[in-house]
C-alpha cells in the first residue's frame, strides 16, 4: 500500500535559522506531490506542488522543494524561517496509474513547526 | 487558487441524531470531491470521494451507512453522519478536485462537529 512518510513530527526554531522537513512515499510508479500549510484555525493551503519538470520546486512564502526520484522524497526547505512560518505541514502524494488519475491524495503525519521569535 | 466553502464551520449536536454538512466549489465545477476526517494534532484521512452523479467511494473501514455522501450537483457534496455518537466528534474537510488544468484539490475550511 502507497505510505507518506514525514521524519520529523515537531520542529522548534529560532526566527531566521534554516529548514528542512523531511518526506518520503513508497510507490514506485508516476506520482505528484504536494507540500500543504495549515496556520492556526485556517484551512489548508498549498505551499508548491510537483507534477514533472525541473524537480527543485519554489513555492510561496519562499519555501521551495526537491524530488528526488531515486530516494523517493520531496524534502521541503526555506532558508531563513518567520515567526509567521508557526503552522502544521503536510506533505501529499497523488499516485498515478496509467492513463488514471482518481486524484486521491495521501497525506503523511503532518510536522508541526514553531518559530520563535 | 479556486474557493471552497463548508457549512457550518461549526456544529454541536446530540447523541442520536443526524448532522448535515455542504461543501461547495464556488469558481469552478467539481465532478470528484473528497471527504476527510481529522484528528486534533494528526494528519488528514481520507473517509470517501465523491462522484457526481454516481455512489461514493468510500476508504475501508468507514461505514457507509454512517457518512452518507451525495454529490448532487457539480458544485455540492454533502455529508450526513447519522445517529452521531460522541466519537463521531472530529474535523471534517473537503476538498474538490480540479481537472481542468491539473489535479490539484482544493480544500474547504472544515466543519467541526462535537457531539454531546
Amino acid at each position: 500500500a502507497q505510505s507518506v512518510s514525514q521524519h520529523n513530527h515537531h520542529v522548534i526554531l529560532s526566527e531566521a535559522a534554516s529548514l528542512e522537513l523531511g518526506c518520503n512515499y513508497s510507490y514506485g510508479g508516476t506520482v505528484n506531490l504536494f507540500w500543504y500549510v495549515q496556520y492556526p484555525g485556517q484551512h489548508l493551503q498549498l505551499l508548491l506542488k510537483y507534477f514533472s519538470g525541473d524537480p527543485l520546486v519554489k513555492g510561496i512564502k519562499g519555501f521551495e522543494a526537491e524530488f528526488i526520484k531515486s530516494k523517493f522524497s520531496f524534502n521541503l526547505r526555506k532558508p531563513s524561517v518567520q515567526w509567521s512560518d508557526t503552522a502544521e505541514y503536510f506533505c501529499a502524494v497523488n499516485a498515478k496509474r496509467g492513463s488514471g488519475n482518481t486524484g486521491k491524495l495521501i497525506f503523511g503525519q503532518g510536522t508541526t513547526l514553531q518559530v520563535k521569535p | 487558487g479556486a474557493v471552497v466553502s463548508q457549512h457550518p464551520s461549526w456544529v454541536i449536536c446530540k447523541s442520536g441524531t443526524s448532522v448535515k454538512i455542504e461543501c461547495r466549489s464556488l469558481d469552478f465545477q467539481a465532478t470528484t470531491m473528497f471527504w476527510y476526517r481529522q484528528f486534533p494534532k494528526q494528519s488528514l484521512m481520507l473517509m470517501a470521494t465523491s462522484n457526481e452523479g454516481s455512489k461514493a467511494t468510500y476508504e475501508q473501514g468507514v461505514e457507509k451507512d454512517k457518512f452518507l455522501i451525495n454529490h448532487a450537483s457539480l458544485t455540492l457534496s454533502t455529508l450526513t453522519v447519522t445517529s452521531a455518537h460522541p466519537e463521531d466528534s472530529s474535523f471534517y474537510i473537503c476538498s474538490a478536485l480540479d481537472t481542468r488544468a491539473s489535479y490539484e484539490q482544493y480544500f474547504g475550511p472544515g466543519t467541526r462537529l462535537t457531539v454531546t
